[in-house]
């Protein structure tokens, strides 16, 4: 299948800084990226849709201030947490549309957010 | 937002044994995706199903679009033990919309 990286794996911060964390599709290229959360022992929560070239689309009561999405090029998608709290520690996990007339979604790997 | 029922929830099951779950919407599919994720990992897809009735084969995995397409099957025959994880559902119901997630089904296999 087609693959999707995410960097870092993990990260820990202290609470007021803000965190990058970048997804890239590495054997395709995606107009369409999805940013996901997930708790433990929960499943995967849509925060926003990031297209290429545009604004992305967020979830209803996803701060998008606060999650800041950008997706400069056709391989590269980011998530900033911004002004990060314990509260935003998470599993975050982005997946990439493949480019066709099917709809598929290969996910990265997803990063362990921790915030201290 | 929409989620999906998935069920059972978890199963304990022996190694050799065939599972079956499955994954049901009140509302209509266009879409089906089967995924499965270890511990600390993404989602991997497994199976993709796009067509009413359909009926799709990944090795020792099969998995059937419902004719209702509200909801969709996963079979895993003859289990081993790195069939453990936690497997989900996911559907969308038109090209371009967004993919709902199920609630997930966690799988134990006992050696």
């Amino acid at each position: 299948g087609a693959v999707v990286s995410q960097h870092p794996s993990r990260v820990i911060c202290k609470s007021g800084t803000s965190v990058k964390i970048e997804c890239r599709s590495l054997d395709f290229q995606a107009t369409t990226m999805f940013w996901y959360r997930q708790f433990p022992k929960k499943s995967l929560m849509l925060m926003a849709t990031s297209n290429e070239g545009s604004k992305a689309t967020y979830e209803q009561g996803v701060e998008k201030d606060k999650f800041l999405i950008n997706h400069a090029s056709l391989t590269l998608s980011t998530l900033t947490v911004t002004s990060a709290h314990p509260e935003d520690s998470s599993f975050y996990i982005c997946s990439a549309k493949f480019p066709g007339d099917m709809e598929t979604q290969y996910f990265g790997p997803g990063t362990r957010l921790l915030v201290l | 937002g929409q989620q999906l029922n998935q069920s059972p929830q978890s199963m304990f099951i022996q190694e050799g044994e065939d599972v079956s779950m499955n994954c049901t919407s009140s509302s209509i599919f266009n879409t089906w995706l089967w995924y499965k994720q270890d511990p600390g990992e993404g989602p991997v897809l497994l199976i993709a199903l796009y067509k009413a009735g359909e009926l799709t084969s990944n090795g020792r995995l099969t998995a059937q679009f419902g004719i209702t397409r509200k909801d969709s099957f996963l079979n895993i025959s003859a289990s081993i033990p790195s069939d453990v994880g936690i497997y989900f559902c996911a559907g969308q119901k038109g090209t371009g919309n967004q993919f709902y997630f199920g609630t997930g089904t966690s799988l134990t296999v006992i050696p």
